[in-house]
């Protein structure tokens, strides 16, 4: 089974600055990659993912991650925060063959005015 | 389109009751999960359909939980009886697609489950 670990569970930054979240998997080959964001009282909403092609992934709200293989990682990042960013943040792997997502334990941003 | 539905939103129970779970799929979408996000910890994977039939329920604590889905439309999932430890949030996903891996998902808003 897939292994995803986040650096930091509670990440603050202020608003305009960098946001940088940190996702490290566990595997000997590429597997699919996800990051995922749960605002408050809401659902788990997909905000971009990595399959195969451009390592760089662009998603929505300017958020884009990249895919390092030497490193299994795949770090989340946005040139500035936004207030509206704040939210809790997972980030998802899965194998080729398999429907089943392993998630990190997730990290939650607050934004500082 | 519409999203996928859970409800209840929120349940309180008392240990030893028993709670039934529904989750609404996107209409079209062969593939249902069910996640669960126990307090402090990882979402884990419980179980996956396809259609009516179960793919894969690996991820199923033990006994005390069914998950049905009715001619494949929408899901159930029963606690029976409920544990302390079965507080937490129950996310259901939904997906089209045959591809593996690919995700896709779309996920309900949860169902905040509290056992007392």
């Amino acid at each position: 089974a897939q292994s995803v670990t986040q650096l930091g569970s509670h990440v603050s930054v202020s608003e305009g600055a960098l946001v940088l979240l940190r996702c490290n998997y566990s595997s000997s080959v590429p597997p699919y990659l996800f990051w995922y964001v749960q605002y408050p009282n809401q659902g788990l909403q997909l905000l971009l993912k990595y399959t195969t092609g451009a390592t760089l992934v662009k998603g929505i709200n300017g958020f884009e991650a990249e895919f390092k293989k030497s490193e299994t990682s795949f770090h989340l990042t946005k040139p500035s925060a936004h207030m509206s960013d704040a939210a809790e943040y997972f980030c998802a792997v899965s194998d080729w063959n398999d429907y089943k997502l392993s998630f990190g334990a997730g990290t939650t941003v607050t934004v500082r005015a | 389109e519409a999203g996928v539905t859970q409800f209840p939103s929120h349940s309180v129970i008392e240990k030893g009751q028993t709670v039934t779970l529904r989750c609404d799929p996107i209409s079209g979408h062969d593939n249902l999960y069910w996640y669960r996000r126990v307090m402090g910890k990882e979402i884990k994977f419980l179980l996956h359909f396809v259609k009516e039939s179960k793919q894969d329920e690996s991820g199923m604590p033990n006994n005390r939980f069914l998950a049905e889905r009715t001619g494949g439309t929408y899901s159930t999932l029963k606690v029976q009886p409920a544990e302390l430890e079965d507080s937490g949030v129950y996310f259901c996903a939904s997906s089209q697609g045959s591809r593996r891996g690919s995700g896709g998902y779309t996920f309900g808003s949860g169902t905040r489950l509290t056992v007392v």
